[in-house]
């Protein structure tokens, strides 16, 4: 599969750990986003990447929040201290700047803050 | 500030009827407008953006810049257009894309 792969699947974490999830994008795209979805509603938007550079962050996304790409290519969204309202889909998706703007989805990675 | 709006969660059908999936915009500038779609069990997918002036699996969408609208229309519902359904949006050049609410179309036999 040569698709955007988002790891882990499903994560269900106590109240106040910290997890971190990864998103592995489709090899030649420079464009990585990260998205929160709860149910019923669009994905919101994190964050995004162009190659290793952080060009913007939701400027509702908690201090607790962080993403990396250290290499331009996979990524990894960490959220400190979690807590039930993270519960939510995460959802990763890559894009070539120069077909503005197709974006690939991943699965996601499902969280469940107890 | 930048908001999609699809006023709409649930739109049931009969096959062959007329589908109609309402987006409206607010943007200060010149936004590209795009419709995603999610088909059960399946990842979200790009179904037609408004530069491409496309048709996709019979869907066609029209900017309408004076009534800030992005409707996305069929003649002919099928089945298998049976999905949720998302509009969206991003600045011209490119960038983050902001998400509507979505809705849920269902096609019923």
């Amino acid at each position: 599969d040569t698709g955007v792969s988002q790891n882990p699947r499903h994560k269900i974490t106590k109240r106040g750990q910290n997890v971190t999830f990864r998103c592995d994008p489709i090899s030649e795209h420079n464009r990585l986003y990260w998205y929160r979805q709860t149910l019923g509603q669009g994905p919101e938007f994190l964050t995004y990447f162009q190659n290793e550079a952080q060009l913007e962050k939701s400027r509702l996304l908690s201090d607790r929040f962080s993403a990396e790409r250290p290499k331009g290519s996979f990524s990894t969204l960490e959220i400190q201290r979690t807590e039930q309202g993270d519960s939510a889909m995460y959802l990763c998706a890559s894009s070539l700047t120069s077909t503005n703007e197709k974006l690939f989805f991943g699965s996601g990675t499902q969280l469940s803050v107890l | 500030a930048q908001r999609v709006t699809q006023p709409e969660k649930l739109l049931s059908v009969f096959k062959g009827a007329p589908v109609e999936l309402k987006c409206n915009y607010s943007y200060s500038g010149s936004p590209e407008l795009f419709w995603y779609v999610q088909y059960s069990r399946q990842r979200l997918q790009l179904l037609l953006r408004h530069i491409s002036r496309e048709s996709i699996k019979g869907f066609t969408a029209d900017l309408n810049k004076g009534e800030t609208s992005f409707h996305l229309k069929k003649p002919f519902a099928q089945e298998e257009d049976s999905a949720m359904y998302y509009c969206a949006l991003t600045r011209a050049g490119g960038g983050k894309l902001i998400f509507g609410q979505g809705t849920e179309l269902s096609v019923k036999p």
